[in-house]
């Protein structure tokens, strides 16, 4: 099946700095991708939908020039967190989707914010 | 605006036992997909069963299947002979056409020996 690699795993960084994540699809090439955050025992909200090529589209109340979505091929997509705070602290998937009605999700992304 | 709800936040059963889990969605579409995804404490997405709405035919999917009521939006996921594995998170999903996934709350699921 198809799989989406997300690197790192699990990140801590110091508030104030920025930190990069990075979905990738390695066996396929990828139309559209995702990104998910999840709280602690919560469920997935979508955070932004991004096209090769073309600028995210984000869901209401999130905040563009924080969270900075490139998807600048068709196997790789990034979600920079900028000047992070605690409150950002939170478990971030990826899935892409390759014109097809199923996503594939990567194994997520731990930001821990100190 | 399309919404998903699963109103059982937590739910257990004992092994090889059935248990049914409940979601209902809201959508005026006519063409979607529903989805059932699993959760275990790796986090890591796992899709449990998939149903094309434009299916009158429940999915089937070894000791999963579902319960797809199109005119009620009901869509139930129904576990047999439960698995000590089986203890997850499960989220029911709605996609419609290459649009993105709606999540609904989650359901708990304790398989217990």
């Amino acid at each position: 099946g198809a799989v989406v690699s997300q690197h790192p795993s699990w990140v801590i960084c110091k508030s104030g700095t920025s930190v990069k994540i990075e979905c990738r699809s390695l066996d396929f090439q990828a139309t559209t991708m995702f990104w998910y955050r999840q709280f602690p025992k919560q469920s997935l909200m979508l955070m932004a939908t991004s096209n090769e090529g073309s600028k995210a589209t984000y869901e209401q109340g999130v905040e563009k020039d924080k969270f900075l979505i490139n998807h600048a091929s068709l196997t790789l997509s990034t979600l920079t967190v900028t000047s992070a705070h605690p409150e950002d602290s939170s478990f971030y998937i990826c899935s892409a989707n390759e014109g097809s009605y199923e996503q594939y999700f990567g194994p997520g992304t731990r930001l821990t914010v100190t | 605006a399309q919404t998903v709800t699963q109103s059982q936040p937590e739910m257990s059963v004992q092994e090889a036992e059935t248990v049914t889990l409940s979601c209902t969605y809201d959508t005026s579409e006519n063409n979607y997909y529903l989805f059932w995804y699993k959760q275990p404490p790796s986090r890591q997405m796992i899709l449990v069963i998939r149903q094309e709405a434009y299916k009158q035919q429940n999915a089937t999917e070894n000791r999963f299947s579902v319960n797809f009521q199109k005119a009620a939006k009901s869509f139930s996921l129904k576990i047999s002979d439960s698995q000590l594995g089986d203890t997850a998170m499960y989220f029911c999903a709605y996609r419609r056409n290459n649009n993105d996934m709606r999540f609904g709350a989650g359901t708990r699921l304790t398989v217990k020996p």
